[in-house]
């Protein structure tokens, strides 16, 4: 069973604001993703990381940035939030080092409305 | 480069009734994963299913089941007797090998089905 737990659940605030997302996981899984999601439910892969110190844009470009200081940890930040910004967030993580392309595991996803 | 398309973007039953959510895919790869998620309203991504390319076998767990035809670049998704709780979004997804190992994962648009009593 899968242990990734995102928070907040949901953020409503006001623009301009300064937002973290946090994102952990217990696995030990060296990969991680953010992902966007519209209303039209389409998922846009904004951030991912191989491992500690690396990070990747994804294809979808995000004002958002992200950090990998620690293996189970995965924050992603929005220095000035923006209506714009609106929209669903899920992390994910997935092993690396075994053969094949792994399922990756989601949290519960951070609701964000930004006023 | 690698594409998924869900043609059907919802799809209505009523419970009881089989439904089948169709998933194409691109790829000029040999080798690559296909998956398939469910996110019901809660919203979290639920794995459903992992299908290697070398791996043409159609598999079943309980009500569903999973056809892949690499001739038609089909992965298809059989719900039998669907329930009202089958309700949710289903994603499928494809990641290609590469150098460094594989591809991160490229989702179609999902399909999105209601069930009702």
């Amino acid at each position: 069973e899968a242990d990734i737990y995102q928070t907040p659940r949901y953020l409503v605030i006001g623009t301009g604001k300064k937002i973290t997302l946090e994102c952990s996981q217990t696995m030990g899984h060296d990969k991680m993703y953010w992902y966007q999601q519209d209303p039209g439910m389409e998922l846009h892969l904004i951030h991912y990381s191989y491992g500690v110190n690396s990070t990747e844009k994804g294809d979808l470009s995000s004002e958002s940035t992200v950090s990998r200081i620690r293996t189970e940890h995965f924050p992603l930040t929005l220095e000035s939030a923006r209506p714009s910004h609106t929209s669903q967030y899920l992390c994910a993580s997935s092993r690396h080092k075994d053969r094949g392309a792994r399922p990756q595991h989601f949290g519960d996803g951070t609701r964000l409305s930004i006023l | 480069a690698q594409k998924v398309t869900q043609a059907q973007t919802e799809i209505s039953v009523v419970e009881k009734e089989d439904v089948t959510l169709d998933c194409v895919y691109e790829t000029r790869d040999t080798t690559y994963y296909l998956f398939w998620y469910k996110q019901p309203p809660s919203g979290e991504l639920v794995f459903l299913i992992r299908r290697n390319s070398f791996d043409e076998q159609n598999e079943i767990s309980g009500r569903y089941s999973w056809n892949f035809q690499k001739s038609t670049s089909s992965f298809n998704f059989t719900i039998t007797a669907s329930q009202v709780v089958d309700s949710a979004v289903y994603f499928c997804a494809l990641s290609e090998a590469i150098v460094s190992g594989y591809s991160t994962l490229t989702f179609g648009k999902g399909t999105m089905l209601l069930v009702s009593p």
